[in-house]
């Protein structure tokens, strides 16, 4: 059974960078026949889903574009896991972060817990 | 990209069938048969319902349906039950090699 864990800081300052990394077991993030990429999903609180990005085990990233000049998503197949960084964030950036498998046309077939980040000083 | 817009809510008695509608762009519902719907309790992770427009992942109960007609795409439940009162997210691949996700429809069973 696919499991996807979040973890990272749960309270981050405004102007500095938000780290969470999503750790991968029952399953293989870099296996040679995969055609899954890895993503991010965010859900500020009392409102609706927002795609992040996604990366292929192979190093390839997709990111949304309303975000893009502020965030990396990298992958670590050897750990089994993959990370997202934020930059310069503000409390518009507070929302639970959830990490997914992305199929082929699905953001997310299989979901994390979740990780409420919140932004303030 | 724009969010994909759903209405605010709908609702329906039980037993009854609903219709939620989820409208975009020729660059994302109207270009690609990959439509997928997610339903979220308070408090959850949201579940995954609906892929490929119309395609249910194992396990899910066939009273959830799916269908596309040029830019929009719909979810139906049928029989409606207590249990379906949820908030319901469309979501669907775009030209940008990206996903976008819909406003949003809460459901409520009266």
């Amino acid at each position: 059974q696919l499991q996807l864990q979040e973890s990272g800081p749960g309270l981050v300052k405004p102007s500095e960078t938000l780290s969470l990394t999503c750790t991968v077991s029952g399953g293989s993030i870099s296996s040679s026949s995969s055609s899954y990429h890895w993503g991010w999903i965010r859900q500020p609180p009392g409102k609706g889903l927002e795609w992040i990005g996604s990366t292929h085990y192979t190093g390839k990233t997709y990111y949304n574009p309303a975000l893009e000049s502020r965030l990396i998503i990298s992958v670590d197949p050897s750990k089994s896991q993959f990370s997202l960084k934020l930059n310069s964030v503000t409390a518009a950036d507070t929302a639970v972060y959830y990490c997914s498998r992305v199929a082929d046309g699905v953001p997310a077939d299989h979901w994390g817990q979740g990780a409420l980040v919140t932004v303030s000083s | 990209q724009s969010a994909l817009t759903q209405p605010a809510s709908v609702s329906g008695s039980p037993g009854q069938s609903i219709t939620i509608s989820c409208t975009g762009t020729s660059s994302d519902i109207g270009g690609y048969d990959s439509v997928s719907w997610y339903q979220q309790h308070p408090g959850k992770v949201p579940k995954f319902l609906i892929y490929a427009v119309a395609k249910r992942p194992s396990g899910i109960s066939d009273r959830f349906s799916g269908s596309k007609s040029g830019n929009t795409a719909s979810l139906t439940i049928s029989g409606l039950q207590v249990e379906d009162e949820a908030d319901y997210y469309c979501s669907s691949f775009t030209s940008s090699i990206t996903y976008v996700f819909g406003t949003g429809t809460k459901v409520t069973v009266l």
